[in-house]
């Protein structure tokens, strides 16, 4: 079975302080996709990043990175240098490439910045 | 230019009625879904089609019934609506169905909250 766990349920920051949120899925599959996406409190969700499961380089795009290590199953992104704009819930998703196809969220971890 | 659009975004219904929501996308994508997030942020699939073909069927009662007439298209109708429905629904899109899985971003509509009184 496939699931996701994103354990921090809801994290407080000061702006400028860096922040790290955590994903862990677990599959047996030898390929898959993970992805981030951010729900401001608008509500719409956007999407952030996709890794496929082959591609363990770190990602970086501006204050955003993201950290995919396979020994650990886990996919974790670190915003750097946190604005007030950043306050979202921030979900991580898994899906398989092949089989029946399912995309599993995970119950997303609200992170809110303080001015 | 709106690339998902969902129609109505606030819907407040009594318990037992019937109700649509719209979706739209101009993205030219070939598969369209429908997600459920409950108050707890938890987002879960409902349905998916792809040109037109229900694809995916998650365990929804049946009082919910997705149509799609073209692919830019997927309304979800929900007959008998009940207190537990009460949730925001998003509808989504994404290019290309491959070998039964996708695993292309999703592009989500604003969302429409959805309450039963």
């Amino acid at each position: 079975a496939q699931k996701v766990t994103q354990a921090q349920t809801e994290i407080s920051v000061v702006e400028k302080e860096d922040v790290t949120l955590d994903c862990v899925y677990e599959t047996r599959d030898t390929t898959y996709y993970l992805f981030w996406y951010k729900q401001p409190p608008s509500g719409e969700l956007v999407f952030l990043i996709r890794r496929n499961s082959f591609d363990e380089q770190n990602e970086i795009s501006g204050r955003y990175s993201w950290n995919f290590q396979k020994s650990t199953s886990s996919f974790n992104f670190t915003i750097t240098a946190s604005q007030v704009v950043d306050s979202a819930v921030y979900f991580c998703a898994l899906t398989r490439t092949s089989g029946t196809y399912k995309y599993i969220f995970g119950t997303g971890t609200r992170l809110k910045v303080l001015a | 230019d709106t690339a998902v659009s969902q129609t109505p975004k606030y819907l407040v219904t009594q318990m037992g009625n019937d109700k649509s929501i719209k979706c739209e996308q101009n993205l030219g994508h070939d598969t369209m879904y429908w997600y459920k997030q409950d108050s707890k942020k938890f987002l879960k699939i409902m349905f998916s089609y792809n040109n037109k073909e229900l694809i995916i069927n998650e365990t929804v009662p049946n009082r919910f019934s997705p149509k799609s007439p073209d692919k830019a298209h997927l309304n979800l109708h929900i007959n008998s609506l009940e207190l537990g429905d009460s949730a925001v629904y998003f509808c989504a899109s994404s290019q290309e169905w491959t070998s039964g899985a996708s695993y292309n971003e999703q592009f989500f509509g604003p969302g429409t909250r959805l309450t039963v009184l």
